[in-house]
């Protein structure tokens, strides 16, 4: 089985400044990692994806974020944040496709609100 | 790409009556996938359909809940004699089957059962 935790519920900061947006996952297979994006009353929009070779994984709007199979964490990163990255994210895992279809676990979700 | 359409969008409902969404995925793509999501809770994986075939149901998936793609394309998901934890929103996602690919998630459907 898999599980997800994001270590934040709510996470505030200030225009322009950085955010880590933390996440850490348990299986006992080999795993894909994503995050996710939700904005208000909006389905879900990938923002990144590990699935194989470099740990340092590059998404969208300038996120970024790095698997560590020691630490079993794939934190989510953005050096300088805007306030249109207001919204929810959501950290989920996968195991092999034979296994779990391509299903995604998800964490509760961290809700990152960005002030002026 | 028009992405993935769910109908409706909401749906207030009395507690006992039955409900019904449907969910259109990107033409090409063969995986589709329901989840729930409740209030302040990630997304939980409800069923999993492989063209027309269902091939996984989540234990939360109670005997009131049931899920088709009669033909491959379109699916639809019913809620029998709704209950107040129902309520949730209701999401569909659908990738292609080659490989490991993104998943396209629809809006939603949100449910209210008063």
């Amino acid at each position: 089985a898999q599980s997800v935790t994001q270590l934040d519920s709510q996470v505030p900061v200030f225009e322009e400044a950085p955010v880590e947006l933390r996440c850490n996952y348990s299986s006992s297979v080999s795993v894909y990692l994503f995050w996710y994006v939700q904005y208000p009353n909006q389905g879900l929009q990938l923002l990144l994806k590990y699935l194989s070779g470099s740990t340092l994984v590059k998404g969208i709007n300038g996120f970024e974020a790095e698997f560590n199979k020691s630490q079993t964490s794939f934190h989510l990163r953005k050096p300088s944040v805007h306030i249109s990255d207001t919204a929810e994210y959501f950290c989920a895992v996968s195991g092999s496709l034979r296994t779990s279809y391509g299903k995604l676990t998800f964490g509760q979700g961290t809700i990152l609100t960005v002030h002026p | 790409d028009t992405g993935v359409s769910q109908n409706p969008r909401h749906k207030i409902t009395k507690r006992g009556q039955n409900v019904t969404f449907r969910c259109d995925p990107i033409s090409e793509h063969n995986r589709l996938y329901w989840y729930r999501q409740t209030l302040g809770q990630g997304p939980e994986f409800l069923t999993y359909f492989q063209n027309e075939a269902q091939l996984e149901k989540s234990r939360l998936l109670s005997d009131r809940f049931s899920a088709e793609r009669p033909k491959g394309s379109f699916s639809t998901l019913e809620i029998q004699r709704t209950e107040q934890g129902d309520s949730a929103m209701y999401l569909c996602a659908s990738s292609r089957s080659t490989g490991f690919t993104e998943a396209f998630f629809g809006q939603g459907t949100r449910l209210t059962v008063v």
